[in-house]
């Protein structure tokens, strides 16, 4: 059973563009959920992350909309950059349960000089 | 380098050959984690490990798969009897768990690409 459904899989945007990624998840139990960039050859690491008690959060051009009664979350990325090309994964976790992380399939993000 | 190292870095085998993955954390972290990336795919949880005891091994595909974790530092993931279709990306990943309660950053190293011929 896919706990994190992620969409879509994959995005191409002109430099400057906003880049969204949406994900949808099940267990209503999830109580952390971060967001991790991967480029080609490398484990990925965490961009930025939300807890469920806050509708947003914003680090510089990424942010994070939370909504919590749809059990959506989204990440918009502004003025995207060509370096800014990668995967990107959303995911979640329960703190409690050792926190092991349940990713959703991926975007690949192309942004075009 | 104080990031998590894994090696090898590539690994190709034949089916039905045993292979060791190793995995060594960032130093001081208790929490250890064993990740799966397939062609295409997203991220498939393994194993987690809190010290040298695995709480939480649901991950793990099937019997031939098994990891351990000596010292509370390296782990390995071995595979036994290998099968084309464990051809993937192996991650460990590991967190401190300064923070009780709280979320503790998990820290990806490069990974192992196992290809099973």
């Amino acid at each position: 059973q896919q706990q994190v459904k992620q969409s879509p899989q994959s995005l191409i945007v002109q430099k400057g563009g906003i880049s969204i990624i949406n994900c949808a998840y099940e267990n209503t139990a999830f109580d952390y959920f971060p967001w991790y960039q991967q480029f080609p050859g490398k484990g990925p690491a965490l961009l930025i992350a939300i807890r469920p008690d806050v509708s947003e959060k914003k680090e510089g051009r990424f942010t994070i909309s939370f909504n919590k009664s749809a059990k959506q979350f989204s990440l918009h990325i502004m003025d995207s950059q060509p370096g800014d090309s990668a995967t990107y994964f959303c995911a979640a976790s329960i703190r409690t349960s050792g926190s092991r992380l349940t990713f959703g399939e991926g975007t690949q993000l192309t942004v075009n000089p | 380098g104080a990031g998590v190292s894994q090696s090898p870095s590539n690994k190709v085998t034949e089916k039905g050959k045993d292979v060791e993955l190793r995995c060594d954390p960032i130093s001081g972290h208790t929490a250890l984690y064993w990740y799966r990336q397939s062609l295409g795919q997203g991220l498939e949880f393994l194993i987690y490990f809190q010290g040298n005891s695995a709480p939480d091994k649901s991950g793990l595909p099937s019997d031939r798969f098994s990891a351990e974790r000596t010292g509370g530092s390296v782990s390995t993931l071995t595979i036994q009897r290998t099968q084309q279709e464990d051809s993937a990306v192996y991650l460990c990943a590991s967190s401190s768990s300064r923070l009780a309660g709280a979320y503790n950053e998990q820290f990806f190293g490069p990974g192992t690409r196992l290809t099973v011929l």
